[in-house]
């Protein structure tokens, strides 16, 4: 089946930093999601990507679903403590009919 | 307000022992999918169901089984064949109105004794 590597696997940064993680696939996908999964929760959709090249903000955060459609990268700008949670992108290829294939999930950890 | 509802948040249960998982949406989502996490790894795809009446099985289906009678339903029975089932378990919906993004219930804990 398809490989999504999400990169980095865990992330520690100082509230207000800056935060980038990114996706990368064995195949040519057709869409990208982004969730954000709080302990004990269900994940939460952020941001949905349905063109290559497409650029799509959230508030402070902004996805990206790249032109090789092999690849998607999230940034978070001027960290909150809230932020704190992991991240996962998601993918389908044209093939898969429904389903989705996930990324393992970064871990961001927020510091006062 | 309109969402997916999984019921109960915490489950134990004794080893051997069939247990079912509740999932309900009123989003008038076609499709529906079960998926299980262990910690700090991402989501499985138990099984999935298009439309009523049936379902397809995903990649980690064996000792799972589940029926969907209704639209709003998709109930997953974790059965004693299940090997390792203590695992956190998660309900989902799309629907291609809104490009088959999926949208996730609040999860359930299984705990296995």
């Amino acid at each position: 089946g398809q490989q999504l590597n999400q990169s980095p696997q865990s992330m520690f940064i100082q509230e207000g930093e800056d935060v980038s993680m990114n996706c990368t696939s064995s195949s040519i996908f057709n869409t990208w999601l982004w969730y954000k999964q709080d302990p004990g929760e269900g994940p939460v959709l952020l941001i949905a990507l349905y063109k290559a090249g497409e650029l799509t903000s959230n508030g402070r955060l902004t996805a990206q679903f790249g032109i090789t459609r092999k690849d998607s990268f999230l940034n978070i700008s001027a960290s909150i403590p809230s932020d704190v949670g992991i991240y996962f992108c998601a993918g389908r290829t044209s093939g898969s009919a429904r389903q989705l294939t996930f990324g393992s999930g970064t871990q961001l950890t927020v510091l006062p | 307000d309109g969402g997916i509802t999984q019921s109960p948040k915490y489950l134990f249960r004794k080893e051997g022992q069939n247990v079912t998982l509740s999932c309900e949406q009123n989003l008038n989502h076609d499709a529906m999918y079960w998926y299980r996490q262990d910690p700090g790894q991402g989501l499985r795809l138990i099984y999935y169901s298009q439309i009523v009446n049936d379902f397809q099985k995903g990649d980690i289906a064996e000792g799972y089984s589940v029926s969907r009678e209704k639209k709003e339903s998709f109930p997953l029975t974790v059965t004693s064949a299940q090997k390792n089932p203590t695992a956190f378990y998660l309900c989902a919906s799309s629907s291609r109105t809104t490009k088959d993004t999926q949208y996730f219930g609040p999860g359930t804990r299984l705990t296995v004794l």
